[in-house]
């Protein structure tokens, strides 16, 4: 079964300093999306991506948070100035769209604030 | 706005009970989806199905099956004979129908099955 990328699975940053998170979604899928996940929290929603705009956004996403499709296979959050907070795990994902069932969901970038 | 409960923080089993997962939904539109995922010790999350509103129909996949009541907005999700390798934190999931596949998930329910 096709598989999203994502990388790297554990990242380590300071407060304040500006990480990127990179996932690579299945080719020919249309529509990309964040999720995040704080420890023994549930998923949330961040954002979601297609034909290279945000198309939908939720609270959390405010500006600090950016998404990039810079080269038509990678997908990018750069968080611009983080903070203890954002200490989560990050899912992207992809869909088909056309109504298929299934949102692929990466295996997680974890990121830890210190 | 919408809204998933999983009333379930934890619940553990003994191998080859049977256990049923509740999530209840709440949402304005007409036509919806209802998701289930598995998130294993490993952490990654594994589709296990969709449902949308129009589809009440009750789903059997081996031994997990599915009761979707739109009177109740309920969406229970039932393992037989459940296992060892069944336990993990499991997702119910809710979005419009736009496509969009933007998600809100419930709290989870955290399933752990003793041998």
């Amino acid at each position: 079964e096709p598989e999203v990328t994502q990388t790297p699975s554990h990242q380590v940053t300071q407060m304040g300093q500006e990480v990127i998170l990179r996932c690579v979604p299945i080719s020919n899928h249309l529509y990309f999306y964040w999720y995040r996940q704080i420890l023994g929290q549930k998923v949330e929603f961040l954002v979601s991506f297609y034909n290279n705009e945000i198309s939908e956004k939720s609270e959390i996403f405010d500006d600090q948070f950016s998404v990039e499709r810079p080269d038509g296979s990678n997908f990018t959050l750069k968080i611009r100035s983080t903070k203890l907070e954002d200490s989560a795990m990050y899912f992207c994902a992809s869909y088909p769209g056309q109504g298929r069932e299934k949102l692929f969901f990466g295996s997680g970038t974890q990121l830890s604030v210190l | 706005a919408q809204k998933v409960t999983q009333a379930q923080t934890e619940i553990s089993v003994v191998e080859k009970e049977d256990v049923t997962l509740d999530c209840v939904y709440e949402t304005r539109d007409t036509t919806y989806y209802l998701f289930w995922y598995k998130q294993p010790p490993s952490g990654e999350l594994v589709f296990l199905i969709r449902r949308n509103s129009f589809d009440e129909q009750n789903e059997i996949s081996g031994r997990y099956s599915w009761n979707f009541q739109k009177s109740t907005s309920s969406f229970n999700f039932t393992i037989t004979a459940s296992q060892v390798v069944d336990s993990a934190v499991y997702f119910c999931a809710l979005s419009e129908d736009t496509g969009r596949r933007a998600l809100t998930f419930g709290s989870g329910t955290r399933l752990q099955v003793q041998p």
